[in-house]
């Protein structure tokens, strides 16, 4: 069974700070990982999904790494921003399903 | 525009009543889902279609029943609303083929049983 977890639960951070979140998987035959960002109250945005024939995917100041022999995704923030304060979730699927398993997510604040 | 749109945004209601939540995608995408968030906002999978047939149908109770009248729209009908049915519901849709699959998810509908 597939279990996915992240640390940490919570962080807090001045800004300008570089950041890694981390997400591991226990099951690593996984199909592709994404990383999620959630604003309370608000639905799920996709921040980016990494194939499993990936290492890393980038968008802005967002750097994904996947190491899938070993279970593990990083997600690094660079020069961290009080607009980034928002809860980040990661999730696998699997081969031959649609079905994501999320990760139990880390809640960020950056402040000024 | 919205992309994936869920109605209502919220819901309170009495325990032992029925209610249904809708969502509707604008993105032509050929797969739906509900999704589960609890109180301690572990997201879960509760069910998928695919072209309108049901391909994800998790542990669930049978008070929860979904239905898509097309592509678009994918229903969440609940009979016998419980206590523990207190949660946010998501929709979210997505293109298969082979490769980059995003889930596209709506904004919730904040259901509270009373």
């Amino acid at each position: 069974k597939q279990e996915v977890t992240q640390i940490p639960a919570a962080l807090s951070v001045p800004e300008g700070e570089n950041l890694v979140l981390n997400c591991s998987f226990t099951d690593s035959a996984i199909y592709n990982l994404q990383w999620f960002r959630q604003d309370p109250g608000k639905g799920l945005t996709s921040l980016l999904l990494i194939q499993s024939s990936q290492r890393e995917q980038t968008s802005g100041r967002l750097n994904a790494s996947l190491d899938k022999s070993s279970g593990r995704s990083t997600l690094y923030i660079a020069a961290s921003q009080p607009g980034d304060s928002a809860t980040y979730l990661c999730a696998v699927r699997r081969y031959n399903t649609d079905k994501l398993i999320f990760g139990t997510g880390t809640r960020l604040q950056v402040f000024p | 525009d919205t992309a994936v749109s869920q109605t209502p945004k919220y819901l309170v209601t009495q325990m032992g009543n029925d209610k249904s939540i809708k969502c509707e995608q604008n993105l032509g995408h050929d797969t739906m889902y509900w999704y589960k968030q609890d109180s301690k906002k572990f997201l879960k999978i509760m069910f998928s279609y695919n072209n309108k047939e049901l391909i994800i149908n998790e542990t669930v109770p049978n008070r929860f029943s979904p239905k898509s009248p097309d592509k678009a729209h994918l229903n969440l009908h609940i009979n016998s609303l419980e206590l523990g049915d207190s949660a946010v519901y998501f929709c979210a849709s997505s293109q298969r083929k082979q490769g980059a699959e995003t889930q596209y998810f709506g904004p919730g509908t904040r259901l509270l049983v009373l």
